[in-house]
């Protein structure tokens, strides 16, 4: 059964505190695999695209990173404006399947 | 202003009466998808369809019908709403190739 596990569950950084996020997943068929960030209230928001092992996207303060079993996102040198919780999905030719998120909270 | 725009935002309705939530894109995107959010198991896929008269099920379809029979709506129907589809659900579309998901505001459904 496809599944997709993020840890840790919660993570309560300082300001300038680096830290990376896990998403781990079995899947079949995978074609991509995504990173949002959603805000209270909100819609999730999208980071990045992974397509193959080996891949890398950064932007601002956020990097990621994909393997053939997980990927990775690395949060470095966190701002308050940071905080929010932080999900990602896979993609089997459009059928998704999200983790429960990781909610990340930086404080100044 | 690209959006995604979702109606109504919140409902509150009783068991069995008949509901559709309007999910409506104006990105020209041939994807379109249907989430419901609920503590503790985060997004799960209800429906998505990849272009005009095509839909296919997610993980949890059971309870709910969609239709797509113009490229920028998707609406989301329940023909007989139980309080276990109390929940917030989003819709979300992208193009094919771009991948990037635009998602609407949400649309809070507590039944009753």
């Amino acid at each position: 059964e496809d599944q997709v596990t993020q840890s840790p569950e919660a993570l309560r950084l300082q300001e300038g505190e680096s830290s990376s996020l896990n998403c781990s997943y079995t899947v079949s068929g995978l074609r991509g695999l995504f990173w949002y960030r959603q805000d209270p209230g909100k819609g999730p928001e999208f980071l990045f695209t992974l397509y193959s092992a080996g891949e890398e996207k950064e932007k601002e303060r956020l990097k990621a990173t994909l393997t053939k079993k997980e990927s990775f996102l690395h949060i470095t040198a966190p701002k308050p404006e940071d905080s929010a919780t932080y999900l990602c999905a896979t993609d089997s030719w459009g059928k998704l399947q999200f983790g429960a998120g990781t909610q990340v909270v930086v404080t100044p | 202003e690209a959006q995604v725009t979702q109606n109504p935002r919140y409902l509150i309705t009783v068991t069995g009466k008949k509901l559709t939530v309007t999910c409506s894109q104006n990105m020209n995107h041939e994807y379109m998808s249907w989430y419901r959010q609920d503590p503790g198991l985060g997004l799960r896929q209800i429906y998505y369809s990849m272009n005009v008269e095509v839909t296919d099920k997610g993980d949890v379809p059971e309870g709910y019908k969609v239709s797509r029979k113009e490229k920028r709506n998707f609406p989301l129907i329940l023909e007989s709403p139980s309080p276990n589809q109390t929940s917030l659900y989003f819709c979300a579309s992208s193009s094919i190739q771009g991948y990037e998901q635009y998602f609407g505001p949400g649309t809070r459904l507590t039944v009753t």
